[in-house]
């Protein structure tokens, strides 16, 4: 199976400040890749597939990057309602397999 | 409206067997591929199993397979999980989750998920 590696484990920032997560396949994506932010209690919602499509409805401040085996998750300009873990996943394989998460304090 | 809603959790005994149903309203359920994901309490997110738009093919996380078999009912618009040999490693909340268009096997759409204990 595909190994998805994200980095780093917790981050700490202030409002307005620019947050980049990585994330490292074990094997080559191309960019079948998305992008999960999941709030206490919630689940998961959808912020970015393809690398770096933006899904309808999310804040312009996400973007996604990256091909192959290495991609990053950039948030512009943190907002206080940003805290939450991330999650990157891999739909390449038909075994789609999730990163660790990145939980993101502000 | 859009939405995914599951049923079947509960608490069950070690070795014993439970079946999740996932009620899908507001797209065309036939179109899409769907899929279960879990999250062990405090732990990070986990595919489980997927199920082809048609039924004809399904995929299963190693932890889990020969033991959940996933199935579809198109004309009843619902997924189901049938989990059996349930250990103390499958205490999670079930997610059931829409994929995306053609081969996009992202989740675009998740329920509220449902709690499986397992104990004794």
């Amino acid at each position: 199976d595909i190994q998805m590696t994200q980095s780093p484990s917790t981050l700490s920032a202030s409002v307005g400040d620019r947050v980049t997560i990585t994330c490292r396949a074990s094997e080559s994506l191309l960019s079948w890749l998305a992008w999960y932010q999941q709030k206490p209690g919630k689940a998961p919602n959808l912020l970015i597939y393809k690398a770096s499509t933006l899904q309808s409805g999310v804040p312009s401040r996400f973007s996604g990057s990256g091909s192959g085996t290495e991609f990053t998750l950039t948030i512009s300009s943190l907002q206080a309602d940003d805290s939450a873990t991330y999650y990157c996943q891999q739909y390449y394989s038909s075994s789609r397999t999730f990163g660790q998460g990145t939980k993101v304090e502000i | 409206e859009v939405q995914l809603l599951e049923s079947g959790g509960g608490l069950v005994q070690p070795g014993g067997s439970l079946r999740l149903s996932c009620a899908a309203s507001g797209f065309t359920f036939v179109d899409y591929a769907m899929s279960w994901a879990r999250q062990a309490p405090g732990k990070g997110l986990e595919w489980v199993s997927a199920i082809s738009s048609g039924g004809h093919s399904t995929f299963y996380a190693d932890s889990v397979k020969g033991r959940f078999t996933i199935s579809r009912d198109n004309s009843e618009n619902i997924v189901f999980l049938h989990m059996t040999g349930l250990t103390a490693g499958d205490t999670a909340v079930y997610y059931c989750v829409k994929e995306g268009p053609s081969t996009h096997y992202y989740f675009d759409l998740w329920g509220r998920g449902t709690l499986v204990t397992v104990s004794s």
